[in-house]
């Protein structure tokens, strides 16, 4: 079993639709959860951070943590072009210090 | 607060030969990680200083890689006897050290092995 599964996609939506990227891990010790977007030849860039279970909004983005169920998800409302992108999971944060161990990434694909 | 800067953004190298890639993090960071990209992955880590001490390198890494941060600041990763193999993106991350730290990552360096 993977560390960090998430499905790879391409996951196709149309402007102005809700989005949804799926995560699991293994690791029970994780205490934090990221979700980074990185472009095609770009480096990975960090949108949104979950500590608690629940939600957590910011904007367009939504992150959900279900520590129980070792699932954490992002919700995209209103995408637009240009949120398309690889979507990275990355729990971390069980060993001290946060050591990021990322899932292969979801891309996501907006059309017009 | 320039991030995190990574130099060269691109090698093209021959099977066998040495190199050596920098990265200069967010001034106040004091914690350093290396990863390694490839083509529809996740970066994979590779290695962790805090300040000047490497505390963690991955099992996955080899000999031939080695890794500094002389004096806490900047960092440089070193490949020795290229293989084809190691084509990748090397990015680099920094962050706080304080409680619920987040990463930033560089721009990376792309290596292409010939």
């Amino acid at each position: 079993q993977k560390e960090v599964e998430q499905n790879s996609g391409p996951l196709s939506v149309p402007e102005g639709a809700i989005a949804s990227l799926n995560c699991t891990y293994s690791d029970r010790g994780s205490q934090s959860f990221f979700w980074y977007r990185q472009y095609s030849g770009k480096s990975p860039e960090l949108i949104m951070f979950i500590y608690s279970n629940g939600d957590k909004e910011d904007g367009r983005f939504t992150a959900q943590l279900n520590k129980a169920s070792q699932y954490v998800s992002l919700l995209i409302r209103d995408s637009q072009p240009s949120d398309s992108a690889t979507y990275l999971c990355a729990p971390g944060g069980s060993g001290g210090y946060n050591k990021l161990i990322f899932g292969a990434g979801t891309r996501l694909a907006v059309h017009p | 607060d320039t991030g995190v800067s990574q130099d060269p953004r691109h090698k093209i190298t021959k099977r066998g030969q040495n190199v050596t890639f920098r990265c200069d993090p967010i001034s106040e960071h004091n914690r350093l990680y290396w990863y390694r990209q490839t083509l529809g992955q996740g970066p994979e880590f590779l290695t962790y200083f805090q300040n000047e001490a490497q505390l963690e390198k991955s099992r996955l890494l080899s000999d031939r890689f080695s890794a500094e941060r002389p004096k806490g600041s900047f960092s440089t990763l070193e490949i020795q006897r290229t293989e084809q193999g190691d084509s990748a993106m090397y990015l680099c991350a920094s962050s706080s050290g304080l409680l619920n730290e987040k990463l930033f990552f560089g721009s990376g360096t792309q290596l292409s092995v010939l």
